[in-house]
């Protein structure tokens, strides 16, 4: 079955960096678009990038524009995230997603706090 | 503030139907599919209801989406307990190009 695990979430100071994965199994990676989306602690989802199945092809929420970068290496069925920069209001629970009618797969999710 | 328009809460009892709404625009559900999500306490969200407007594998039947012009609805019916969770709403946004979701609605089963 569809499987999706984050991890590389942690206690960061603002300013700092940290990069995110995101392991997928259970189906063709390559084929796939994949989004990561975050979840303020109390809040809403919020959508942060997406990218193409070939990682050609990559967008930006507004909020995070400058700061993010997503990528992915579809030889090892893996989609990671580049914060850098980071904010207290990047404070989250950080979701990767996968796209296909919707985001129809959703790993469980890596916690990041920014604090000093 | 979100993209769409969500109310906070609903609440029902157990049997009763419960219906969500969700509002935006022309460049997000005016022009692509709704879908929703459900989210327990504590996990991930998990897509409830898919771009055809269909329910995917493992989803009760009592969960159904319809949409007009830029709203849409999820209604729930034959309530029950475990249906206690948070619902969102979300559309691909042409002009932002990108996900779009509603700020999330919590349903209570009295």
């Amino acid at each position: 079955q569809v499987q999706l695990v984050e991890s590389g979430g942690g206690l960061v100071k603002p300013g700092g960096s940290l990069r995110l994965s995101c392991t997928a199994s259970g189906f063709t990676f390559s084929d796939y678009y994949m989004s990561w989306i975050r979840q303020a602690p109390g809040k809403g989802l919020e959508w942060v990038s997406y990218i193409n199945n070939g990682g050609t092809f990559t967008n930006y929420a507004d909020s995070v524009k400058g700061r993010i970068t997503i990528s992915r290496d579809n030889a090892r069925n893996s989609l990671y995230l580049q914060i850098n920069s980071l904010r207290v209001e990047d404070t989250a629970v950080y979701y990767c997603a996968r796209e296909s009618g919707g985001l129809d797969s959703w790993g469980q999710g890596t916690r990041l706090t920014v604090s000093s | 503030q979100s993209v769409l328009t969500q109310p906070p809460s609903a609440s029902g009892t157990p049997g009763q139907r419960v219906t969500i709404s969700c509002s935006g625009g022309s460049s997000n559900i005016g022009r692509n599919a709704v879908n929703w999500y459900q989210q327990l306490p504590g996990t991930a969200p998990i897509l409830l209801i898919d771009h055809h407007n269909q329910r995917p594998s493992g989803v009760p039947d009592r969960f159904s989406g319809s949409k007009s012009g830029t709203s849409a609805s999820l209604a729930i019916s034959g309530l029950r307990s475990e249906d206690e969770a948070h619902y969102y709403c979300g559309a691909f946004d042409d002009s932002l190009n990108g996900w779009v979701f509603g700020g999330g609605t919590k349903v209570t089963v009295l």
